[in-house]
């Protein structure tokens, strides 16, 4: 059975502290693809990042970054210098080449405080 | 493009009342589903389409119809509102079935329903 766990449900820093969302995923599969979507106070969903489970470089896009670790069953996100606009509830999602379904985690709600 | 639209943003019903949530994408995708989002539980899989004319049960089917007459539309039907149906509901679409091909899904603004 497919799975993702987002342990983390609430994180407060201050501005400028560096943040990490943990994900962890279970899956039988080789090939599978990690998502993350950030979900801000508005409420829409919004696409941030995609890496397929063949792909175990990190990547950084401005502030934000992303340590995908196949040894650990793991796609943790990092906001740099975090922003009070970073704040929001982040979600990480796994689908697998054997189905047509995504599974979300809980999600982590991020607060980052002035 | 408008991308996915969805329609109401908000809705109150009463128990046993049924009705349509709408949900439509311009962008030509094959796939389309259906999520509900409750307080603590993340998004929960409804139903998904992988094609006009093919649908299929997700996580949380019950209570639940759907049906993908044409490749933009893809409506989910309340069939006799229970509270338990309070939720938000978004609708996402994506060009190709995801899990073949790990195709990234985009989001419609959700509709809020309260069901009394």
């Amino acid at each position: 059975a497919q799975k993702v766990t987002q342990a983390q449900t609430e994180i407060s820093v201050v501005e400028k502290e560096d943040v990490t969302l943990d994900c962890v995923y279970e899956t039988r599969d080789t090939t599978y693809y990690l998502f993350w979507y950030k979900q801000p106070p508005s409420g829409e969903l919004v696409f941030l990042i995609r890496r397929n489970s063949f792909d175990e470089q990190n990547e950084i896009s401005g502030r934000y970054s992303w340590n995908f670790q196949k040894s650990t069953s793991s796609f943790n996100f990092t906001i740099t210098a975090s922003q009070v606009v970073d704040s929001a509830v982040y979600f990480c999602a796994l689908c697998t080449s054997g189905t047509y379904k995504y599974i979300f985690g809980t999600g982590t709600r991020l607060k980052v405080l002035a | 493009n408008a991308g996915v639209t969805q329609t109401p943003k908000f809705q109150v019903l009463k128990t046993g009342q049924s009705m349509t949530l709408q949900c439509a994408q311009d962008m030509n995708h094959e796939y389309m589903s259906w999520y509900r989002q409750d307080p603590g539980m993340g998004l929960r899989l409804i139903h998904y389409s992988v094609g006009a004319g093919i649908t299929d049960q997700g996580e949380v089917p019950n209570g639940y119809n759907v049906s993908r007459s044409t490749t933009e539309d893809f409506p989910l039907r309340l069939l006799s509102a229970a509270p338990s149906q309070t939720s938000v509901y978004f609708c996402a679409s994506s060009l190709r079935a995801g899990g073949q091909l790990g195709e990234t899904q985009y989001f419609g603004p959700g509709t809020r329903l309260l069901v009394l």
